[in-house]
C-alpha cells in the first residue's frame, strides 16, 4: 500500500479559481511533508515544506497540516494557467528520514 | 538556485544495449539521487551516493549500476537494457538528508529501450 496517497488524482480549475490538493501519509513517524510541482517536460521543483499544526502560507500557495490525522493539504488561491501542472507530495518518515513520494496530482487551470 | 544538469535528454537504445545517464550538479551538495518516473509509480528512487565513491541502494535497483566519481557528477548505468527499463530518469541533489532536506533536480532523460 502507498504510503503516502494523494487525492484528487486530477482536478480541473478555471483561472482565478482556487484549487485544493490533498496528502495523507499512513506513517505517523513523519517528520516533515513537501511539496513539489513538475511542469510537463522538467524535473520536479519544490514549492514548500511544513511539519508544525495549521497553516504556511508562501504568496498564493497555502499549506495546512493536521498531524493527529497526518493529512495535509496544498490550497492555491488566484490559480494562473502556470500552475497547471503535475502536484507531488512528499514525505520524511521513519528514523532513517526516508522521503517517501505520492503518484501525484495532475492539475489543470483552464483560461 | 541549485543547477543539476542531466545528459543526454533523449536516448534510445536496443533490448541487451549499454547505456550510460550522466549528472552533473554545481552547487557541492552532499547527497544526489537517480529516480525514474512512470505513470501510476510516480518517483521511484534507484541509487543515491553521499559522496564521491559512496553508493547507497534505493528501492529499485535492479537492473540498474550507479557510480560517483566526484563530488558533483554521478552515473546510472544500465547494462544489459530491457524494454521495463523504458521510463524517464531524473537526477536530483541535496545538501543534507533526511530533517528537512529539499531536493533540486534536473530535466530528465527520457530512455526508450527497443
Amino acid at each position: 500500500q502507498q504510503k503516502v496517497q494523494q487525492s484528487p488524482e486530477s482536478l480541473s480549475v478555471p483561472e482565478g479559481g482556487m484549487a485544493s490538493l490533498n496528502c495523507t501519509s499512513s506513517d505517523r513517524n513523519f517528520q516533515y511533508f513537501w511539496w513539489y510541482r513538475q511542469h510537463s517536460g522538467e524535473g520536479p521543483k519544490a514549492l514548500m515544506s511544513i511539519f508544525s499544526d495549521g497553516d504556511k502560507k508562501e504568496g498564493r500557495f497555502t499549506a495546512h497540516l493536521n498531524k493527529a490525522s497526518l493529512h495535509v493539504s496544498l490550497h492555491i488561491r488566484d490559480s494562473q494557467p502556470s500552475d497547471s501542472a503535475l502536484y507531488f507530495c512528499a514525505a520524511i518518515v521513519g528514523d532513517n528520514s526516508k522521503l517517501i513520494w505520492g503518484l501525484g496530482t495532475s492539475l489543470v487551470v483552464n483560461p | 538556485e541549485a543547477a543539476v544538469t542531466q545528459s543526454p535528454r533523449n536516448k534510445v537504445t536496443v533490448t541487451g544495449g549499454n547505456v550510460t545517464l550522466s549528472c552533473r550538479q554545481t552547487n557541492s551538495h552532499n547527497y544526489m539521487y537517480w529516480y525514474r518516473q512512470d505513470t501510476g509509480h510516480g518517483l521511484r528512487l534507484i541509487h543515491y551516493s553521499y559522496g564521491a565513491g559512496n553508493l547507497q541502494i534505493g528501492d529499485v535497483p535492479d537492473g540498474y549500476k550507479a557510480t560517483r566519481t566526484t563530488q558533483e557528477d554521478f552515473f546510472l548505468l544500465l547494462e544489459l537494457a530491457s524494454p521495463s527499463q523504458t521510463s524517464l530518469y531524473f537526477c536530483a541533489s541535496s545538501d543534507i538528508q533526511g530533517s528537512n532536506e529539499r531536493l533540486f533536480f534536473g530535466h530528465g532523460t527520457k530512455l526508450s529501450v527497443l
